[in-house]
């Protein structure tokens, strides 16, 4: 089974900022099958990014994903007020899990 | 506009049984596939189960194999968890979800319900 591995478990960042989080798979995730989720409290996850980099409609251009293999990295360019969240990546390849999490909270 | 409404969570007693329904509007739910994702309190997402379009295939995930079982009724456009033997660790969020195409794997979740709770305790 495909471990995912997020780091950092925190990242503290100004609004403007750029933030990179990090997902790590312990083998291959074949065909870029991995998404990012976006996670505000009280709320259901939202589906950012599919196929390692396609964003799904409406997700504005600011957050973009990139990687493969087992190195996948979810970029948000300038941090808006509204992005200070918990991001999960997700594997859907086989045996589909997510990562742990990623906070990005108000520095 | 999609929905997908969860419904049936409760406080149950550990060893006890639950079903969770979700109700789900605003796409054709016979064509795609569906999903349980649960979250306890302050943790991360567990992907726990998965049900093709037609209900021909199912997954589990290992924590709940053998004590869950899922199913959905196209004709009511509705999915269910039957949980079983329930524990303290089941204690969670319990959110439905669907993914754009008929089979379980490969697929990313693109809509989701708001959650329902599931307290375990006696």
């Amino acid at each position: 089974e495909i471990v995912l591995t997020q780091s950092p478990g925190t990242l503290s960042l100004s609004p403007g900022e750029r933030a990179t989080l990090s997902c790590r798979a312990s083998q291959t995730v074949r065909n870029n099958h991995l998404a990012w989720y976006q996670q505000k409290p009280g709320q259901a996850p939202r589906l950012l990014i599919y196929g390692a980099f396609t964003r799904t409609t409406g997700i504005p251009d600011r957050f973009s994903g990139s990687g493969s293999g087992t190195d996948f990295t979810l970029t948000i360019s300038r941090l808006e007020p509204e992005d200070f969240a918990v991001y999960y990546c997700q594997q859907y390849d086989s045996s589909p899990l997510f990562g742990g999490g990623t906070t990005v909270e108000i520095k | 506009e999609v929905q997908l409404v969860e419904s049936g969570g409760g406080l149950v007693q550990p060893g006890g049984s639950l079903r969770l329904s979700c109700t789900a509007s605003g796409f054709t739910f016979s064509s795609y596939a569906m999903y349980w994702v649960r979250q306890a309190p302050g943790k991360g997402l567990e992907f726990l189960s998965g049900i093709s379009n037609n209900g021909g295939s199912t997954y589990y995930a290992n924590s709940v194999k053998g004590r869950f079982t899922i199913s959905r009724d196209n004709s009511k456009n509705m999915m269910y968890l039957q949980m079983g033997s329930l524990r303290a660790e089941d204690m969670a969020v319990y959110y439905c979800a669907s993914a754009p195409r008929g089979e379980i794997i490969p697929a990313a979740l693109d809509f989701w319900g708001q959650g329902t709770l599931v307290t375990v305790s006696s």
